[in-house]
C-alpha cells in the first residue's frame, strides 16, 4: 500500500525558513518523480514543485528562487526547503507521487499545514 | 501559463441524478488532463487521467471525455459519497495548473 507522510509544517514568521519532509513507502521511491502541491485553506490547489528520478527539478514561478525540492532515495524521503517565507505561502502542503511516467498525481499524502504570520 | 477554467463553480444535484462538470483550457492540452475529487478534510483523490481513463478503484459511474481545450467529467448517478469538490489539472507542459474547482452539493 502506497503511503506518503508529510511532516515539518508549523508557524513561521515572514522571511523565515521551514523544511518539509515526506516519507514514502509501499512503492519503489527511486523510480518515480515526486511533487509538492499546496492548498490555501478553503481555496483551490496549486502545484509548487516537481523532482524527476534524475533529480532535475521544476518550480512554480511563485516559489522559484525561494523553495528547493530534493530527494533522498536511500531514505525514501522527499523534501521541500522553504526560505524567505511570505504570508501568501500559508497553506496545506501535500506530497504527491506521479502516476506512471506522466505528470498527474495518483497518490497524495494527508498534508502538513504551514502558517506564515508575525 | 495555461489557465484552466471550471464551470459551474457550484452544482446542486439530487442523489441519483446525473452531474456534468466542465473544464476548459486556455490552449490545447491534447489529452493530458486529470480529474480529482476532494472531500472535506481529505487529500485529493485521482479519478481520471489522460482525459478518460479511470484510476484504479474508481467506480464506473465516473467518466471523462474531451480533448484539446474542452473536457467533461460526468457522474452518472450521484451517491452520497460523491458530494465533494472536483478539480481538473493539465499536464501538457510546465507549469502544471489546476482549475478552480466545482463543488457538487446536495440539492
Amino acid at each position: 500500500e502506497v503511503q506518503l507522510l508529510e511532516s515539518g509544517g508549523g508557524l513561521e514568521q515572514p522571511g523565515g525558513s521551514l523544511r518539509l519532509s515526506c516519507a514514502a513507502s509501499g512503492f519503489t521511491f527511486s523510480n518515480y518523480a515526486m511533487n509538492w502541491v499546496r492548498q490555501v485553506p478553503g481555496k483551490g490547489l496549486e502545484w509548487v514543485s516537481s523532482i524527476r528520478t534524475d533529480a532535475s527539478t521544476q518550480y512554480a514561478n511563485s516559489v522559484k528562487g525561494r523553495f528547493t525540492i530534493s530527494r533522498d532515495n536511500s531514505k525514501n524521503t522527499l523534501f521541500l526547503q522553504m526560505n524567505s517565507l511570505r504570508d501568501e505561502d500559508t497553506a496545506v502542503y501535500y506530497c504527491a507521487k506521479i502516476g506512471g511516467s506522466d505528470w498527474y498525481f495518483d497518490f497524495w499524502g494527508q498534508g502538513t499545514l504551514v502558517t506564515v504570520s508575525s | 501559463e495555461m489557465v484552466m477554467t471550471q464551470s459551474p463553480a457550484t452544482l446542486s444535484v439530487s442523489p441519483g441524478e446525473r452531474a456534468t462538470l466542465s473544464c476548459r483550457a486556455s490552449q490545447s492540452v491534447s489529452n493530458k488532463l486529470a480529474w480529482y475529487q476532494q472531500r472535506p478534510g481529505q487529500a485529493p483523490r485521482l479519478l481520471i487521467y489522460d482525459a478518460f481513463t479511470r484510476a484504479t478503484g474508481v467506480p464506473d459511474r465516473f467518466s471523462g471525455s474531451g480533448s484539446g481545450t474542452e473536457f467533461t467529467l460526468t457522474i452518472s448517478s450521484l451517491q452520497s459519497e460523491d458530494f465533494a469538490v472536483y478539480y481538473c489539472q493539465h499536464y501538457n507542459n510546465w507549469p502544471l495548473t489546476f482549475g478552480g474547482g466545482t463543488k457538487v452539493e446536495i440539492k
